[in-house]
């Protein structure tokens, strides 16, 4: 069955650690993107990808980078992670207009 | 400044009852509007999409509308269940990019209670 999926769902972690969550998409997109959201606020787009090779910046600025190596896969990474990166992080990709999101990681930085 | 706003904030309804959920926007060029449904600890899941010429549509017991003119959207539940309690979320794309860039409400959270 065609999905977009997550891993971890959940990530408690110290500081200064390397993270890379995990998302991959069976749909054949091409576009894809990260999100963060805080409790009860916004989406905010951190990073997107049109395709293989392509990667770009959003509209909220983050410490974090991506990679798209694959169509299906496009990990996001946070070289040391702070206690200000506590967040959660949504996966997305699209063919057309609508955006099909992962079910999330939660990500807690002691 | 493109903005989406929605209200109410938060709202606990019983079970079986119908409720409206508003979303007003400032975002210019517009393209779409779109309801998204998000259950706690879960990613966004589409309910509805209006381009700017449809005023009006349903999913199941669900129904959105949309008035470009005054660039507001409501969300209207019917009959509802306890699965029902989640944030719902208001989602404007414009026409400006390629990317057809997303403006993002900060969502109404709905609790139904039995």
């Amino acid at each position: 069955e065609a999905d977009i999926y997550q891993t971890p769902r959940y990530l408690v972690i110290g500081t200064g650690k390397k993270i890379t969550l995990e998302c991959s998409q069976t749909m054949g997109h091409d576009k894809m993107y990260w999100y963060q959201q805080d409790p009860g606020m916004e989406l905010h787009l951190i990073h997107y990808s049109y395709g293989v090779n392509s990667t770009e910046k959003g509209d909220l600025s983050s410490e974090s980078t991506v990679s798209r190596i694959r169509t299906e896969h496009f990990p996001l990474t946070l070289e040391s992670a702070r206690p200000s990166h506590t967040s959660q992080y949504l996966c997305a990709s699209s063919e057309t207009e609508t955006q099909y999101f992962g079910p999330g990681t939660r990500l807690l930085v002691l | 400044k493109n903005q989406v706003e929605q209200s109410p904030q938060s709202l606990i309804i019983l079970e079986g009852k119908n409720c409206t959920l508003q979303c007003n926007y400032t975002v210019s060029p517009f393209s779409n509007l779109r309801w998204y449904k998000q259950d706690t600890g879960r990613g966004p899941v589409s309910l509805t999409i209006m381009t700017f010429s449809e005023n009006t549509k349903s999913n199941g017991r669900y129904t959105a509308t949309l008035d470009a003119d005054t660039k507001q959207s409501s969300l209207h539940i019917t009959a509802s269940q306890l699965s029902d309690s989640a944030s719902y979320i208001c989602v404007v794309s414009d026409r400006g990019s390629t990317l057809g860039r997303l403006y993002f409400g900060r969502g109404t959270q709905l609790t139904v209670w039995p």
